[in-house]
């Protein structure tokens, strides 16, 4: 069974850059036709997708973010990165990880979710 | 990219069927079948119960049934239970290659 465990600072400065990990267990980040994806929701709102990376490294991004984000992949520890510069109070949210099986909408398998606050 | 268009709250009695819309444009809902619906239990993790707008993962229950026609795609839970109510969130591919979710539909189980 694939497990996601996310992880990093729960506390970021504004105007600073926010990274997260995701750790991914039960089964290759390299194996199999898997995207892996960041998503978060802020405090009372909706999900917002953030991005998406490939085993190879191709990664697409929410066109609203893709100007602050970058999605990174290490297949030797089996985890995927998260960072976004330039962070401010809109940015804290809970962070989640998640992975979709390609060529499909099948996102079945999260995270526990990370919270994130941007303050000073 | 604009979110989905879901609506704010719905709300049935036991044993009713209720049914969500998930309405975006041919850019997005109408244009692919990629589709997926979550369920959301606040503070917990959400989970899939729809994908590629009619597929149910193992282990949902058949209760729960994805649809879409045109530029909306729908939700619809049967025989409404209360372990029902929670947060309901569509996504869906898009042209630009990225994925947009609704707006969310608070469930209430009357």
């Amino acid at each position: 069974q694939v497990q996601l465990q996310e992880s990093g600072p729960g506390l970021v400065n504004p105007s600073q850059t926010l990274s997260l990990t995701c750790t991914v267990s039960g089964g290759s980040i390299s194996s199999g036709t898997y995207y892996w994806s960041w998503i978060r929701q802020p405090a009372g709102k909706g999900l917002e997708w953030i991005g998406q990376i490939f085993t190879s490294g191709s990664t697409t991004y929410n066109p609203s973010l893709k100007s602050r984000v970058t999605i990174s992949i290490d297949t030797s520890t089996n985890q995927f990165s998260l960072k976004m510069s330039s962070v401010t109070a809109a940015d804290t949210a809970v962070y989640y990880c998640a992975r979709r099986m390609g060529g499909t909408s099948n996102f079945a398998y999260w995270g526990q979710g990370t919270l994130v606050t941007v303050s000073s | 990219q604009s979110a989905l268009t879901q609506p704010a709250s719905v709300s049935g009695s036991p044993g009713q069927s209720i049914t969500i819309s998930c309405t975006g444009t041919s850019s997005d809902v109408g244009g692919y079948n990629y589709v997926s619906w979550f369920q959301h239990y606040p503070g917990k993790v959400p989970k899939l119960m729809i994908y590629d707008v009619t597929n149910r993962p193992s282990g949902v229950s058949n209760r729960f049934s994805g649809s879409k026609s045109g530029n909306t795609a729908s939700l619809t839970i049967s025989g409404l239970q209360a372990e029902d109510e929670a947060d309901y969130y569509c996504t869906s591919y898009t042209s630009s290659t990225s994925w947009v979710f609704g707006g969310g539909t608070k469930l209430t189980v009357l």
